[in-house]
């Protein structure tokens, strides 16, 4: 089945310093990729998304590049905030099956140091 | 933007009570709707699809008699936790998708403790 690995937290960065929070994934067919975010105790929101190969989505400075030749989504920063911090979640949607449904990857806890 | 709303956000109930978490749809109309559940800092795990109009679809293992989904409307879904106990103690989110090929979007949330 479809599975998600995302790189294991937590994650302390300085204000300013570059983010990378590695993404990998499994899949058959051509699935869409999502970055979500969490901030403590509330739901997740959309941070950015592709759906194609080579697609790049970007949002809040945020950027993540569709890779199918690595199988990976890797998130993206130049330059984090503190209000950055909160748990980032890689996600994929099947491209068949019951592809409504969302795999989701362990979550990554990143805190920023003003 | 479509939004889901969640209610309520955070519930404390005595070992026993039955708990029910309302998931809505609003200014979109979701036929389909999913619940999670969160336990700390892990990830995500689908318990439920619920499905308007028929009856929902549960992940293995997840009991069905236990959690409760009915999808009543094309705007809500609502999980009851029935007898609930400390085990049951968790997050638990919903989310619908507005369109087949569109992401998600989830609620805030509703915070669980069972003492």
């Amino acid at each position: 089945g479809d599975s998600v690995t995302q790189m294991e937290g937590p994650v302390t960065l300085s204000e300013e310093a570059f983010l990378t929070i590695n993404c990998t994934y499994t899949a058959t067919g051509y699935p869409s990729l999502f970055w979500y975010v969490q901030y403590p105790g509330e739901g997740l929101q959309l941070l950015l998304k592709a759906t194609k190969a080579d697609d790049k989505g970007s949002n809040k400075g945020f950027e993540a590049t569709y890779r199918k030749e690595t199988t990976s989504f890797h998130l993206e920063k130049g330059s984090v905030q503190v209000s950055d911090s909160a748990v980032y979640f890689c996600a994929l949607k099947g491209s068949s099956g019951s592809a409504r449904q969302l795999t989701f990857g362990s979550g990554t806890q990143l805190t920023v140091l003003p | 933007g479509a939004v889901v709303s969640q209610h309520p956000s955070w519930v404390i109930c005595k070992s026993g009570t039955s708990v029910k978490i309302e998931c809505r749809s609003l200014d979109f109309q979701a036929t389909t709707m999913f619940w999670y559940r969160q336990f700390p800092k892990q990830s995500l795990m689908l318990m439920a699809t619920s499905n308007e109009g028929s009856k929902a679809t549960y992940e293995q293992g997840v009991e069905k008699d236990k959690f409760l989904i009915n999808h009543a409307s094309l705007t809500l879904s609502t999980l009851t936790v029935t007898s609930a106990h400390p085990e049951d103690s968790s997050f638990y989110i919903c989310s619908a998708p507005e369109y087949s090929n569109q992401p998600q979007h989830f609620g805030d949330g509703t915070r669980l403790s069972i003492l």
